[in-house]
């Protein structure tokens, strides 16, 4: 079994501050993890990937998440926030070399102040 | 644009009609998913297929759903005499296995109203 946390369902953050989004998981197995961004009328789209290689992984925009096995954790980071990043972001798991279907967290809705 | 296309990109219909959705995957992808995501919520996976093999379908889809992916090409979700609990976004994602670099492209989706 799989599940996501994401702990944060609304995240506001100033223009130019760094962003931070919470996400733990729970996995019987060692997982494969995602960040997946929506914007508005448009579709998910993948920020980055965890996938057992370095636990730092670094995605597109600016973003980075680091994954931490002894917390369950895979938080989503980014120094400086841009009004462009506001959007609805999914953290999502999968078994690796299995049938890859994604779990998803419920989301947290970033705002950013102008 | 080579991405996931589905269509209709909304579809509104009345309780106890049938509908159905198309997906049309990223050409050479042999995976294919569908989810359902409901206002608020991360989106469900619902079933999937690899080639046109129906391999996984979620204890969520219920008799009245089927799909199908003929040729192993693009697929279609149909629902039956539909309800206003099926009410939600439908999202398509393909992708091409590949040991552990697989990434699912998603669709725009479509959402479905039943009034």
């Amino acid at each position: 079994a799989q599940s996501v946390t994401q702990l944060d369902s609304h995240v506001s953050v100033s223009e130019g501050t760094p962003v931070l989004l919470r996400c733990n998981y729970s996995s019987s197995y060692s997982p494969s993890l995602f960040w997946y961004v929506q914007h508005p009328n448009k579709g998910l789209q993948l920020l980055l990937k965890y996938t057992s290689a370095a636990t730092l992984v670094k995605g597109i925009n600016g973003f980075e998440a680091e994954f931490k096995k002894s917390e369950t954790s895979f938080h989503l980071t980014k120094p400086s926030a841009h009004m462009s990043d506001a959007a609805e972001y999914f953290c999502v798991v999968t078994r690796p070399f299995g049938n890859e279907k994604l779990t998803f967290g419920t989301g947290t809705r970033l705002t950013i102040i102008p | 644009d080579t991405g996931v296309s589905q269509n209709p990109r909304h579809k509104i219909t009345k309780r106890g009609q049938n509908v159905t959705f198309r997906c049309d995957p990223i050409s050479e992808h042999n995976r294919l998913y569908w989810y359902r995501q409901t206002l608020g919520q991360g989106p469900e996976f619902l079933t999937y297929f690899q080639n046109e093999a129906q391999l996984e379908k979620s204890r969520l889809l219920s008799d009245r759903f089927s799909a199908e992916r003929p040729k192993g090409s693009f697929s279609t979700l149909e629902i039956q005499r539909t309800e206003q609990g099926d009410s939600a976004m439908y999202l398509c994602a393909s992708s091409f296995l590949q040991g552990l670099n697989t990434e699912a492209f998603f669709g725009q989706g479509t959402r479905l109203t039943v009034v």
